[in-house]
Formats: C-alpha cells, sequence, structure tokens
C-alpha cells in the first residue's frame, strides 16, 4: 500500500526566514506533485517532479526529489506572508495521474 | 477564463435526501476525476471517467455515483447522505492518464 507521509503539518514561521517541508513515500513512483490550498479553495499545482534529483525552483518556493531515498523536499527562501496556506506532497499509483495519494499536507502560518 | 467549472460552491442538503454536484470543463480534456477532502483532510479519489469508461475506487460507498453524458460534463450523485458526507468534493480533469491535472473550485456540502 503506497503511503505519503509529510512532515511538519503545522508550520508556523517568520516573514524573511527559510524552511523546509519534507514528504516521503513508501513504494516506487514515476512521479510527484506539490499543491498548494487556500482555506476553503481548491488546489494549485505547483510543482511536478519526474525523475530522481529533479529540481524546480518558482518565486520563493524550490522542490527535489530523490527517489532513491523516496523524498521530497519543498524548501521555502525569505518567506512572506502570501506563501500562508496548506501545502500537499502527492505521488500517484496505477499509472494514472488521477490515482494519487496525498500527503496530509502542511499547513504552513508565515507571521509578520 | 475558468476552466474547470463546480455548480453549486455550496451546497446544503438534508441527512438522507439525494442530492448531485455538477462539474463542466472547457479543456475538452478525457478524463475526469472525483475527489472527496473532509476538513483538515487530504483529498480522496473516489472515482474517474476516462471518456466513457467509468473506474470506480474500490473502497468508495456504494452511495456515490457518477454520470458522465457528454465530454464536458460529470456529475457526482449521492444517493443517501449521511452526515459523514459532509466535505468538500473537488472535481478535477486531466487530458490522459499521464498529464497533471486541473483542480475546480470544489463544492462544500453540509448536510443537515
Amino acid at each position: 500500500e503506497l503511503k505519503v507521509e509529510q512532515n511538519p503539518l503545522f508550520l508556523s514561521m517568520q516573514e524573511g526566514k527559510n524552511y523546509t517541508i519534507y514528504c516521503n513515500y513508501s513504494t516506487t513512483s514515476d512521479r510527484l506533485y506539490w499543491y498548494r490550498q487556500d482555506p476553503g479553495k481548491s488546489l494549485e499545482s505547483l510543482f511536478v517532479l519526474l525523475s530522481n534529483g529533479a529540481v524546480k525552483q518558482e518565486g520563493r518556493l524550490m522542490a527535489s526529489l530523490d527517489t532513491k531515498a523516496r523524498l521530497s523536499t519543498l524548501h521555502i527562501t525569505a518567506a512572506v506572508h502570501d506563501l500562508s496556506a496548506t501545502y500537499f506532497c502527492a505521488v500517484n499509483y496505477g499509472g494514472s495521474q488521477g490515482n494519487l495519494i496525498f500527503g496530509k499536507g502542511t499547513k504552513l502560518s508565515v507571521k509578520p | 477564463d475558468a476552466m474547470v467549472i463546480q455548480n453549486p460552491r455550496y451546497q446544503v442538503t438534508q441527512f438522507g435526501k439525494p442530492v448531485t454536484l455538477s462539474c463542466s470543463q472547457t479543456l475538452n480534456h478525457n478524463v475526469m476525476y472525483w475527489y472527496q477532502q473532509k476538513s483538515s483532510q487530504a483529498p480522496k479519489l473516489l472515482f474517474h471517467y476516462y471518456d466513457k469508461d467509468f473506474n470506480n475506487e474500490a473502497d468508495t460507498p456504494d452511495n456515490f455515483q457518477s454520470r458522465r453524458p457528454n465530454t464536458s460534463f460529470c456529475f457526482l450523485d449521492i444517493r443517501s447522505p449521511g452526515l459523514g458526507d459532509a466535505a468538500m468534493y473537488l472535481c478535477a480533469t486531466s487530458r490522459d492518464l499521464l498529464t497533471p491535472l486541473h483542480f475546480g473550485n470544489g463544492t462544500r456540502l453540509t448536510v443537515t
């Protein structure tokens, strides 16, 4: 059974600080996703990571994938309040994009 | 510009009273998915359609049904809602089984 674990589940940080969210998964998968969700809103796709060593960056967010360790990280650089949201990682199984197993999410709160 | 549109945004129904949620897409994608997301939990796949082929997740309760009358529309029918079915229901589409998902804004269902 594929399991996806994120940590931490809650993260409170000050503006300007750096931090990393971790996502571990239990079995082999060929792609990993990071999504952002604002309260009461839907999911916004941030990154799709397809191969070992893949690194993608968008603004203050950088995601990486280590398929051997079955680990992905989402690094936040110089956090700003607008980054406050819940971040989910998700891993597919069964060859279908829709068959995603989501982590429990990391609720990020960035305080001035 | 909305590409995956869910109606209504908020739905209140009574315990045991059938309810239908709708999703439409302007992307002409082949695959449409329904996810259930309970409060502070990760989204969970209920089922998906690849064109007209219906694929049900093994643990999706029989109370949940879906219809896809054409490429653009997909419906989620809850035959006898229970209090435990209160959740955000997310529709998503993808061009095929290997391309990223596009999520709608969701319908928040309340069961009284």
